[in-house]
């Protein structure tokens, strides 16, 4: 079946340390891209998207995240967390078949960042 | 301030209840979307408007049912046949539905449905 898979559901990192988090998708066809965070007790906000042309696409707060077309992959990384990042984080797809502008999202990742 | 409005923040029914979300924008937004998100699961696509007086069913439109008399309204209805109403639910608009580029979906601040 066509989906999206986050691999890591609970993520603890210390301030400071790097992030990467896993996101693979089996749609075949074109895709869109998108990370989206929500963040404690906020509306769910887009981080950064993937549409074509350079596979490392740079979003706000310094996050950033690699299209890897051959291994259907978007992971979203960042080098250096702050307590603030503390959030879960959606990958979500729209495949380009479907007639409209359809998000398919993974199950979601918990961050959370201790000072 | 422009932006989308969920209320109640907090909803709680009992079984055999029907409940009617509400979802209103100021965006001037021609699509709206409703999400539900459960622990684990993501956000699923319940249903989803392109235009005011049409409507389509997403992935998971069982026990569910929807409107959209106004362009800034897109009240959800959880019907009883819902076998597991209990969820977050997420309302979301886009200046368009349509294929021809991608309009950002901007997110609500959810409602959290609770059914006893």
């Amino acid at each position: 079946a066509q989906s999206v898979s986050q691999h890591n559901h609970h993520v603890i990192l210390s301030e400071a340390a790097s992030l990467e988090l896993g996101c693979n998708y089996s749609y075949g066809g074109t895709v869109n891209l998108f990370w989206y965070v929500q963040y404690p007790g906020q509306h769910l906000q887009l981080l950064l998207k993937y549409f074509s042309g350079d596979p490392l696409v740079k979003g706000i707060k310094g996050f950033e995240a690699e299209f890897i077309k051959s291994k259907f992959s978007f992971n979203l990384r960042k080098p250096s967390v702050q307590w603030s990042d503390t959030a879960e984080y959606f990958c979500a797809v729209n495949p380009l078949n479907t007639g409209f502008q359809k998000l398919v999202f993974g199950t979601g990742t918990r961050l959370l960042v201790s000072p | 301030d422009g932006g989308i409005t969920q209320s109640p923040k907090y909803l709680f029914r009992k079984e055999g209840q029907n409940v009617t979300l509400s979802c209103e924008q100021n965006l001037n937004h021609d699509a709206m979307y409703w999400y539900r998100q459960d622990p684990g699961q993501g956000l699923r696509l319940i249903y989803y408007s392109q235009i005011v007086n049409d409507f389509q069913k997403g992935d998971i439109a069982e026990g569910y049912s929807v409107s959209r008399e106004k362009k800034e309204s897109f009240p959800l209805t959880v019907t009883s046949a819902q076998k597991n109403p209990t969820a977050f639910y997420l309302c979301a608009s886009s200046l368009t539905a349509g294929t021809r580029g991608w309009n950002e979906q901007y997110f609500g601040p959810g409602t959290r449905l609770t059914v006893t």
